[in-house]
């Protein structure tokens, strides 16, 4: 079975730049997160989806940044402009609804963005 | 708020246990995680436990959780070079589904 796909794997950009970063969930799963990773900050949540409506969107640092998910196969992460802070890996996650899950969350391999 | 606290670096030499800690906020958490990351790569489950349990053994792996602490730990015994990556402890927040994640202890395995 396929897992998260997650595009572009690396992307280097300049400061001031739009940069969307892409997201396939598995299928079936009725969750989709968003997280970023930094050195400094270590894993943090950004916003997470439940049947494609965000749920919680508190972890999104400023409205530079903004997620949508306009079906359940497909999820964006866009920055616009982007900063040199910016700079990070960024993970999607998903998983399943269910009374039986354990919670386990299913990551993909992540985007590494750097911005110039 | 919700916090997960961990030690940033563990060096051990192959063949010894490894030992990585890990204390959370959260005490109405209903499963507590491991997951490990290797370079370049996303992060995989490597165990869990439920909140009603103290031990969990899997093979080379044994996890315990004191919950009147809110402490959780992971052992690894006959630690490998293959062992070395960076390992996550998370807790389930109280609000659902969201996993909340601490910074990640890098384990360094050295022949």
């Amino acid at each position: 079975d396929a897992g998260v796909i997650q595009s572009p794997r690396h992307e280097v950009t300049e400061m001031g730049q739009e940069v969307t970063l892409r997201c396939k969930p598995i299928s079936g799963h009725d969750y989709l997160f968003w997280y970023r990773q930094t050195m400094m900050r270590g894993l943090e949540l950004l916003i997470y989806f439940n049947n494609n409506v965000p749920i919680d969107d508190s972890g999104m640092p400023e409205d530079r940044f903004s997620a949508k998910m306009p079906n359940a196969s497909f999820s964006t992460l866009k920055i616009q402009p982007s900063e040199p802070r910016d700079s990070a890996v960024y993970f999607c996650a998903s998983t399943p609804f269910g009374g039986t899950s354990t919670g386990e969350l299913f990551f993909g391999e992540g985007s590494r963005l750097t911005v110039l | 708020g919700e916090d997960v606290e961990q030690s940033l670096f563990l060096s051990v030499r192959e063949g010894d246990s490894s030992v990585i800690n890990c204390t959370y906020t959260d005490s109405s958490s209903t499963y507590l995680y491991w997951y490990k990351q290797e370079p370049g790569a996303g992060l995989q489950l490597l165990t869990y436990i439920f909140s009603n349990m103290d031990m969990k053994q899997d093979q080379r792996l044994t996890v315990l959780l004191n919950k009147k602490d809110k402490h959780l730990s992971l052992r690894i015994a006959d630690t490998q070079t293959g062992d070395s990556a960076i390992y996550f402890c998370a807790e389930k927040g109280a609000a659902g589904t969201a996993l909340i994640f601490g910074k990640g202890t890098t384990l360094s395995v050295s022949s």
